[in-house]
C-alpha cells in the first residue's frame, strides 16, 4: 500500500507563473489536507477536501490559491501568478476519517519562486 | 481554538543522554495530541499520538509522551538518545470537537534535536 504521493518533489517557478502541486492520498483515504511550511515555522493548515468537495478553505489565501480533489485523480493545489513569498514546502496529508486520529503525510513539494 | 507551544527551538544532547522535548497546548475541547518527526527534505512521520486512552503513550523508536491535563502538556521523552534521532520534531493538536475545525492539525514551530557523539 503506497503512502501519500506528492509530485513534483521540487518545483521552480518564475514570478508570475503558475504552480500546480499534486497529491495522491493513500488507498482508501477520502480526506485530504494541505499544509504550508515556511522556513523556521511549523506547518499551517490551508485547506481540507473530500472527494469533489472543498470542506474548509479558511487557511488558504483568498487570491491566487485554489484546490480541488476530483472524483478521479489526485488532489491539486494551484497557485496562480506566484510571488517570492509563496516559496515554501507544501505538504499533503490524507486520512480515512475526518476525526483524523492518524493523518499520513506525503514528502512534500518544495516550491521555489525565482 | 487550538494552539501549540514548543519550548526551545533547538535542543542538543549527547548520545546516550535523556531527550526531553517540551510541548504545551491550548484547546477548548478534549484534544488529540501528536508528535511528528521530520528528517531533512522529508515529510512528517508520526511518532506517537494521544487520543483519550492511556495518558502515557509509547511510540516508535523508543519515544514516549505523557498527557498531563492539569499542565496542558504533552512532553516527548526518550531515555537514551541515538545519533539517528537527530531531526526536527513537531507537536500538534487536533480537535475532537465535531465542529468546523474537526480534523485540522495545529502545529508548534518545531524543535530541532541535535545529538552529539
Amino acid at each position: 500500500n503506497a503512502g501519500v504521493m506528492q509530485n513534483p518533489r521540487h518545483l521552480v517557478r518564475r514570478r508570475g507563473q503558475e504552480a500546480r502541486l499534486r497529491c495522491s492520498p493513500m488507498k482508501g483515504h477520502s480526506h485530504v489536507y494541505w499544509y504550508r511550511q515556511l522556513p523556521e515555522e511549523g506547518l499551517k493548515f490551508m485547506v481540507y477536501l473530500q472527494k469533489e468537495n472543498i470542506i474548509d478553505e479558511s487557511g488558504m489565501p483568498k487570491e491566487r490559491f485554489s484546490a480541488e480533489f476530483p472524483k478521479e485523480g489526485p488532489s491539486i493545489l494551484r497557485i496562480q501568478q506566484v510571488v517570492r513569498g509563496d516559496s515554501a514546502a507544501y505538504f499533503c496529508a490524507s486520512s480515512i476519517r475526518r476525526e483524523n486520529t492518524e493523518a499520513f503525510f506525503g514528502q512534500g513539494t518544495r516550491l521555489t519562486v525565482v | 481554538a487550538q494552539s501549540v507551544t514548543q519550548l526551545g527551538s533547538h535542543v542538543s544532547v549527547s548520545e546516550g543522554a535523556l531527550v526531553l522535548l517540551r510541548c504545551n497546548y491550548s484547546s477548548s475541547v478534549p484534544p488529540y495530541l501528536f508528535w511528528y518527526v521530520q528528517y531533512p527534505n522529508q515529510g512528517l512521520q508520526l511518532l506517537l499520538k494521544y487520543t483519550s486512552a492511556a495518558t502515557l503513550v509509547k511510540g516508535i523508536n523508543g519515544f514516549e509522551a505523557e498527557f498531563k491535563k492539569s499542565e496542558t502538556s504533552f512532553h516527548l521523552t526518550k531515555p537514551s538518545a541515538h545519533m539517528s534521532d537527530a531531526a526536527e520534531y513537531f507537536c500538534a493538536v487536533s480537535s475532537a470537537d465535531r465542529g468546523s475545525t474537526l480534523g485540522r492539525l495545529y502545529f508548534g514551530r518545531g524543535t530541532q534535536l541535535t545529538v552529539w557523539p
